[in-house]
């Protein structure tokens, strides 16, 4: 099974700034990983597919990178809206996993 | 518009069983590969189940094999997942996920809360 460890486990920013949160996988997922944004009482919601391809009607400011075993979804500017749990997902080989989360939280 | 509808959640004793379904609509139901994903309450996303389009294949994650069966009614577009033997680490959210053409999911019901309990 293919372990995804995400760092950091939380992260505290002010509106406006630059996000950066890591996936790292146990073993190499080539481009095969997702990312997805859940806020409370609320089912996920597909950001980024296969490393860096951004989903429909997704803004502009979320962006993905990585291959292999190191990942990266960056938001350029947080609004107010993306403070959230986000989780990334390779499929890549089953079971299909998912990482432990990051949440993003208002400082 | 795509749409899943869970149903069938509820409380259940440990030991016991649960049939969860999914309706589908808005999309060609028998074209796509479905998932079963759930999450513990205040706990991450964990991965289930998954069936083929046809239903000719299923996938399970370590921790329900042998006591979950996911299966589909492409004629009702329908998606159910059996779970037997229930305890209480099986206590979660459930949602039914519909994957792009690959296994990333770009919709997602509700959800339909199980819990298993005395």
């Amino acid at each position: 099974e293919i372990v995804l460890t995400q760092s950091p486990a939380t992260l505290s920013l002010s509106p406006g700034e630059r996000a950066t949160l890591s996936c790292r996988a146990s073993q190499s997922v080539s481009s095969y990983l997702a990312w997805y944004q859940q806020k409370p009482g609320q089912a996920p919601r597909l950001l980024i597919y296969d490393a860096s391809n951004r989903a429909t009607g997704i803004p502009a400011r979320f962006s993905g990178s990585g291959s292999g075993t190191d990942f990266t979804l960056t938001i350029s500017s947080l609004e107010p809206e993306d403070f959230a749990v986000y989780y990334c997902q390779q499929r890549s080989s089953w079971p299909i996993t998912f990482g432990q989360g990051t949440r993003l939280e208002i400082k | 518009e795509v749409q899943l509808l869970e149903s069938g959640g509820g409380l259940v004793q440990p030991g016991g069983s649960l049939r969860l379904s999914c309706a589908a609509s808005g999309f060609t139901f028998s074209s796509y590969a479905m998932s079963w994903v759930r999450q513990a309450p205040g706990k991450g996303l964990e991965w289930v189940s998954a069936i083929t389009s046809s239903g000719g294949s299923t996938y399970y994650a370590d921790s329900v094999r042998g006591r979950f069966t996911i299966s589909r009614d492409n004629s009702k577009n329908t998606l159910f997942l059996q779970m037997n033997s229930l305890s209480a680490e099986d206590t979660a959210v459930y949602y039914c996920a519909k994957p792009m053409r690959s296994n990333h999911f770009d919709y997602w019901g509700q959800g339909t809360l199980v819990t298993v309990s005395s």
